[in-house]
């Protein structure tokens, strides 16, 4: 079965330093892999995805992430934290077939970013 | 223009109770799925649908019945309320096939008292 494992349950940064958020998959097959973003009270909106074409993914406010088969890892990454990225982050997998298609998260990591 | 719209967004009941929750969606998607939040924000499928026929039924007890009236809704029946079901709950859609984004709802908070 797909799962990912996400290193952190918080991090905590400060405003304008570099954010990095951990996540590995474990799977046989590359699978396809996304990360979302919950702020308080809301929904999981897509930051990015990565469905196997550029390894480096770019996606919304300033997020990218890098698919490394190697380390079996899909990383988070901003170069510059704002204050508006405080949220609950998740990595999520899906496998690459089949009908039943599902996402299976990780247990995902707070955000908090300090004045 | 809301893309998955949920409701109610909270829910406050007794132990017993039987609640309904509804989801509709206008991204004109045919798969739709719920998702439970717990209290330590761990997310887990519960169901999925396509076409409104069940494709994923992941170990849910029978107290929860999802109906799919159409591929644009996807509403979620709990009967006998317990304290354990108190969690967020997420309606979501996508279209069919892997690696296809999933759109997620609102959420709706359900308090079991």
């Amino acid at each position: 079965a797909q799962s990912v494992t996400q290193l952190g349950s918080h991090v905590s940064v400060s405003e304008g330093a570099l954010v990095l958020l951990r996540c590995n998959y474990s799977s046989s097959v590359p699978p396809y892999l996304f990360w979302y973003v919950q702020y308080p009270n809301q929904g999981l909106q897509l930051l990015l995805k990565y469905t196997s074409a550029a390894t480096l993914v770019k996606g919304i406010n300033g997020f990218e992430a890098e698919f490394k088969k190697s380390e079996t890892s899909f990383h988070l990454t901003k170069p510059s934290a704002h204050m508006s990225d405080a949220a609950e982050y998740f990595c999520a997998v899906s496998d690459r077939g089949g009908s039943n298609y599902k996402l299976t998260f990780g247990k995902g990591t707070l955000l908090t970013v300090n004045p | 223009d809301t893309a998955v719209s949920q409701t109610p967004k909270y829910l406050v009941t007794q132990m017993g109770n039987d609640k309904s929750i509804k989801c509709e969606q206008n991204l004109g998607h045919d798969t739709m799925y719920w998702y439970k939040q717990d209290s330590k924000k761990f997310l887990k499928i519960m169901f999925s649908y396509n076409n409104k026929e069940l494709i994923i039924n992941e170990t849910v007890p029978n107290r929860f019945s999802p109906k799919s009236p159409d591929k644009a809704h996807l509403n979620l029946h709990i009967n006998s309320l317990e304290l354990g079901d108190s969690a967020v709950y997420f309606c979501a859609s996508s279209l069919t096939g892997a690696g296809n984004t999933i759109y997620f709802g609102e959420g709706s908070w359900l308090t079991v008292v």
